[in-house]
């Protein structure tokens, strides 16, 4: 069974650019999570999704960040404009919501993101 | 405040040293507690599933166990390959969704 894919793995950019980061999860998953991790510090959830809605995206800066999930499968993350401290790993997740699934996640290599 | 916090940051055993790793937590209502493994450049991959106080699971040198206040990862005769960043995530009942993740341990295994 093939992972979570994610696309690019490292991007390198000038503050006040535009970027994006792109997520296929695995099949059958119909909760799509992204996170962003600073170096040395736990996973923090950014948004997530059941199929195409977004049912908690709370802790998306909604200035700068926005996301999509079209048809319910690939997502878009995208920073606009980038600043210094958008600089992180930003990962993506996938699980399969039932009853008796308490979020077990499997996680994407990551972006990691550099702002210059 | 919900929050969970691991120990020791970073822990260097010598091949055969057993030893655990600690999350603590205090929350308004868990729901289920995660443990994952993590290696540089890569995502964190899954581990353990707690659900209830006095709850044990084991995965080859791998136990985690599970109290009202804390869990613990027993690593027993680890070995080099066991090295890597250890990370607990606790899944609340709150009314919005809340899933946090402490901020790990460091563990390195030396031959």
């Amino acid at each position: 069974e093939a992972g979570v894919v994610q696309s690019p793995r490292y991007k390198i950019i000038e503050k006040k650019q535009p970027v994006a980061f792109w997520c296929n999860p695995i099949s059958g998953h119909n909760t799509l999570y992204w996170y962003r991790q600073n170096l040395g510090q736990g996973p923090e959830l950014l948004i997530r999704y059941e199929n195409e809605e977004a049912v908690d995206d709370s802790q998306l800066p909604k200035d700068r960040f926005s996301a999509e999930r079209l048809k319910g499968v690939d997502s878009t993350l995208k920073i606009q404009p980038a600043e210094l401290g958008d600089s992180a790993v930003y990962l993506c997740a996938s699980s399969v919501l039932t009853s008796g699934s308490y979020n077990e996640q499997f996680f994407g290599p990551g972006t990691r993101l550099t702002v210059l | 405040e919900d929050q969970v916090t691991q120990s020791p940051e970073a822990l260097r055993l010598q091949e055969g040293e057993s030893s655990s790793l600690n999350c603590s937590y205090t929350v308004s209502g868990l729901r289920g507690l995660f443990w994952y493994r993590q290696d540089p450049g890569k995502g964190p991959e899954f581990l353990f599933t707690l659900y209830s106080a006095g709850e044990e699971k084991e995965k080859e040198r791998l136990k985690a166990t599970l109290t009202k206040k804390e869990s613990f990862l027993h690593i027993t005769a680890p070995k080099p390959e066991d090295s890597a960043t250890y990370l607990c995530a606790v899944h609340l009942t709150s009314g919005t969704y809340k899933y946090i993740f402490g901020t790990g341990t460091r563990l390195k295994v030396l031959a």
